[in-house]
């Protein structure tokens, strides 16, 4: 079975603090992706990142960073110098061959980021 | 180039009647998901589509059911409508199997 976890279910920060939000993935496949989305109070979820299971390299987007590491089935996201803007819920998500286009959440993780 | 596109975004229906979604996934994409979204249950996977076939079907029962029409449209369809059916539901589409998912702002239904 696929399992997603993100044990941290909400976080506070203030603005300017660098915040990491930890997934950790389960799934007996070899080939699978992994994904970060954010959902702000509008709720629509807004994609970030896609991963495959074959490229372990980090990743970096502005202030946005993945580390992804299979040896702990973890992919983990860092906000560097967090905003207010930043303030969302965050999921993390897995799709493995077997169902293709079946994404599998986390329960998300709530950011917010206060003055 | 336009976005996911759901309506309505909001809708209140009594117990026992019926409620159809409809999503427009991004031009060029053929394959459509359907996602419940609720406080207790977090986000599931409801059903997706491709070419018109439903390929895959999340743990609901036979009430919640979909289509997908041959521009990649899609519909879903929720009959006798019960409290617990209240929720946000999303629709994602996608140019591949295993591609990133582009979201909808999603459908808010209330059932009173």
């Amino acid at each position: 079975a696929q399992k997603v976890t993100q044990a941290q279910t909400e976080i506070s920060v203030v603005e300017k603090e660098d915040v990491t939000l930890d997934c950790v993935y389960e799934t007996r496949d070899t080939t699978y992706y992994l994904f970060w989305y954010k959902q702000p109070p509008s709720g629509e979820l807004v994609f970030l990142i896609r991963r495959n299971s074959f490229d372990e390299q980090n990743e970096i987007s502005g202030r946005y960073s993945w580390n992804f590491q299979k040896s702990t089935s973890s992919f983990n996201f860092t906000i560097t110098a967090s905003q207010v803007v930043d303030s969302a819920v965050y999921f993390c998500a897995l799709i493995y061959t077997g169902t293709a286009s079946k994404l599998t959440f986390g329960t998300g993780t709530r950011l917010q980021v206060t003055l | 180039k336009a976005g996911v596109t759901q309506t309505p975004r909001y809708l209140i229906k009594t117990r026992g009647q019926q409620v159809t979604l409809s999503c427009s996934p991004i031009s060029g994409h053929r394959s459509v998901s359907w996602y419940q979204q609720t406080p207790g249950q977090g986000l599931q996977f409801l059903f997706e589509y491709f070419s018109e076939t439903q390929r895959n079907k999340g743990n609901f029962p036979g009430r919640f059911s979909g289509r997908q029409f041959s521009n990649s449209r899609s519909e879903m369809n929720v009959s006798t409508l019960e409290l617990g059916d209240s929720a946000l539901y999303l629709c994602a589409s996608s140019l591949r199997r295993g591609a990133e998912a582009f979201f909808g702002q999603g459908t808010r239904l209330t059932v009173v």
